[in-house]
């Protein structure tokens, strides 16, 4: 079966424009994170979706920063007015549930590099 | 809050020789434990983990590591590298009933040379 997917796999922007980026989830998994991979900051956590509602935003780093998730699958995370800074590999990853450890594992997609120019 | 680090930021080792990945994580409450390995030019994959029981967990690929409460470590182990365990590690917690988000480490990639 398909794995997680992220689009695009590369995205250049120029400073204060905004991006989506878009995570495909394991057919079935409720349990999606956002991830973010950078030189400065190391793996950070940035928001966490049971379903389609998100009970823990904790990571995000600024209000420039929001995610959706409609359908229980597909997931947007959208980065308005881009910062030099925000420059990273944005990773997603999905689980079959949260909850239970034993069925916790979360796989991650390829990721999103995003170079803010 | 929880916090994990893992002390070398390189590790370069020659083939067939043994490594040690170190990995101390700081925590008040019960967490379960995780080692990812990233591939060159790949995604995350879970290596291993510790959920309970038996504090000794191994991979397929010959990794091995211990969770040790009382030092609050969890480093891991291979007696004999190859070429092809060339990646960056990441060492990884999340607490117990919470909603599993992983905490890294700043990660310390394994360079194997023949």
């Amino acid at each position: 079966g398909a794995g997680v997917s992220q689009s695009p796999s590369n995205k250049v922007t120029e400073k204060g424009k905004d991006v989506e980026l878009r995570c495909d989830p394991i057919s079935g998994h409720t349990a999606l994170y956002w991830y973010r991979q950078s030189l400065g900051q190391g793996l950070e956590f940035l928001i966490y979706f049971q379903g389609n509602s998100a009970p823990d935003k904790s990571g995000l780093p600024s209000d420039r920063f929001s995610a959706e998730r409609t359908g229980g699958s597909v997931s947007t995370l959208t980065i308005q007015r881009t910062q030099q800074e925000d420059s990273a590999v944005y990773l997603c990853a999905s689980s079959l549930l949260a909850a239970n450890p034993l069925t916790n594992e979360q796989f991650f997609g390829p990721g999103t590099r995003l170079t803010v120019l | 809050a929880q916090s994990v680090t893992q002390l070398d930021s390189q590790v370069p080792v020659f083939e067939e020789a043994p490594v040690e990945l170190r990995c101390n994580y700081s925590s008040s409450v019960s967490v379960y434990l995780f080692w990812y390995v990233q591939y060159p030019n790949q995604g995350l994959q879970l290596l291993l983990k510790y959920l309970s029981g038996s504090t000794l967990v191994e991979s397929i690929n010959g990794f091995e590591a211990e969770f040790n409460k009382s030092q609050t470590s969890f480093h891991l182990r291979k007696p004999s590298v190859h070429i092809s365990d060339t990646a960056e590690y990441f060492c990884a917690v999340t607490i117990s009933g919470g909603y599993n988000k992983l905490i890294f480490g700043a990660g310390t990639r394994l360079a194997v040379h023949p």
